[in-house]
Parts: C-alpha cells; structure tokens; sequence
C-alpha cells in the first residue's frame, strides 16, 4: 500500500490565488511527522513545512500553511496568494518509526504546479 | 552556516565505469540519508547512515552500490559498474542529533550514464 499518496500529477492556479495540494498518508504509529518540499525547475529539494502528529494547530509557515486533518489521514497543502516562482514539483513526505529505532522517511510521487500570470 | 553541499552536481559516466558521489552534512549535523529520484518521479530513499555506521540500507541495491560515513571527511554514495539504469537524481539529506529533526537537503548529483 502507499505510504503517502499525492493524486494530482499536474496543477494550474492563477497568480495571486490560492491553491491546495492534496496529500493522504496511510500509517498505522501514533507518533509521525508530515513534511512538503519543493523542487524547482533547478532541482533542489527545499523544506516548506512541518506537521507532527501530536501538533494541534496546523503549521503555518508565511503563505504556506498545513491543513492537517488526523481523523481523514490527510495533510493538504495550501498557498495562499500564489507567485509566479511557486511554479514547482512539491513532494509530501512522511517520517514514521521504523525497526532500530528511528524514523524514516518516504516521499510521495509529488505534483507539479504551475502558476499562471 | 552552510548547507549540505553535495558533488559534484553533474557527473557523466560511460557504462561499467564507477561513480564517486559525496555528501557533506550541515554543520552540527550526524545524520546523513541518500535518496534516489529517477526522472519524473519522487524521492526514494536508499540508505540512512551515522558516523561511521550504517543504520539502515534497505533502499539500496544489494549489488553495485556501497555507501560509507567516516569518523572524518564526506560521505560517500559509490556505484560501481554503472548501467543506464542508473541515471538519475542523486540527493543527500542530513539532520541535527536527533532522527526526529527535519531533513534538509542538498542540491544533488545528476548522473548520467552514457
């Protein structure tokens, strides 16, 4: 079963608007933490923001903001007043306990948005 | 402070040759994880090491591919006798004392095997 499942391949806003990337995890520990990264077109892999299990509040980070939905298993994305440099593959991830003691990472297959002037 | 640096960035190299990728973590950082992104796909990861050890490999291919974290200098991701197959994205990931920090990246080796 996937770990972290992202169901739009491919997405269009239009600038200034807001838009939600969708991402569902499947996990069965109480304790794990949600992340989304950015890929540009350069190639890098830049950190956006945090979501632990246990957190109450949504994360927020500027126009970034984490709609974390524990009983639905999902954790969205949402930009808020899209840029054009926020056209972009964005990768959910999801750290949970593994054997040995620590915490592994996996990533799901990432969307791509694209930001129209 | 600087990132975790990675290189090189490009690396070109004929089939059944050996590609040396090296990672350097963020300063402060022991924990270095390497990960494998194939093009137009995500991220998926091959080993999570420490100094000096490795914690986990379940990602790796049992053959070819070896990778080391000395006491002192980069880590290293070596593949040997590469195939086309082995293409792809390289990127190491490194994270502060504890495993359930946040992994920051850095810029990635693209291989090309020819």
């Amino acid at each position: 079963a996937q770990k972290i499942t992202q169901t739009q391949p491919g997405m269009f806003v239009q600038e200034k608007e807001a838009v939600t990337l969708d991402c569902t995890y499947d996990t069965s520990d109480q304790s794990y933490g949600l992340f989304w990264y950015k890929q540009p077109s350069s190639g890098e892999m830049i950190f956006l923001i945090y979501q632990g299990s246990y957190d109450e509040q949504n994360a927020t980070e500027g126009r970034y903001s984490l709609n974390f939905q524990k009983a639905r298993k999902s954790a969205n994305l949402v930009i808020s007043a899209s840029q054009l440099g926020d056209s972009a593959m964005y990768f959910c991830a999801m750290r949970e306990p593994y054997s040995g003691g620590y915490q592994k990472v996996t990533f799901g297959t990432g969307t791509k948005l694209q930001v129209i002037p | 402070n600087a990132g975790v640096m990675q290189n090189p960035r490009h690396l070109v190299r004929r089939r059944g040759q050996e590609a040396r990728l090296r990672c350097s973590p963020m300063k402060g950082h022991s924990h270095v994880y390497w990960y494998r992104q194939l093009p137009e796909e995500g991220l998926k990861f091959m080993v999570y090491l420490q100094k000096e050890n490795i914690i986990d490999e379940s990602g790796m291919p049992k053959e070819r591919f070896s990778a080391e974290f000395p006491k002192e200098g980069p880590s290293i991701l070596r593949i040997q006798q590469v195939v086309r197959g082995d293409s792809a994205a390289y990127f190491c990931a490194s994270s502060p004392m504890t495993v359930q920090e946040t992994q920051y990246f850095g810029p990635g080796t693209r291989l090309l095997v020819l």
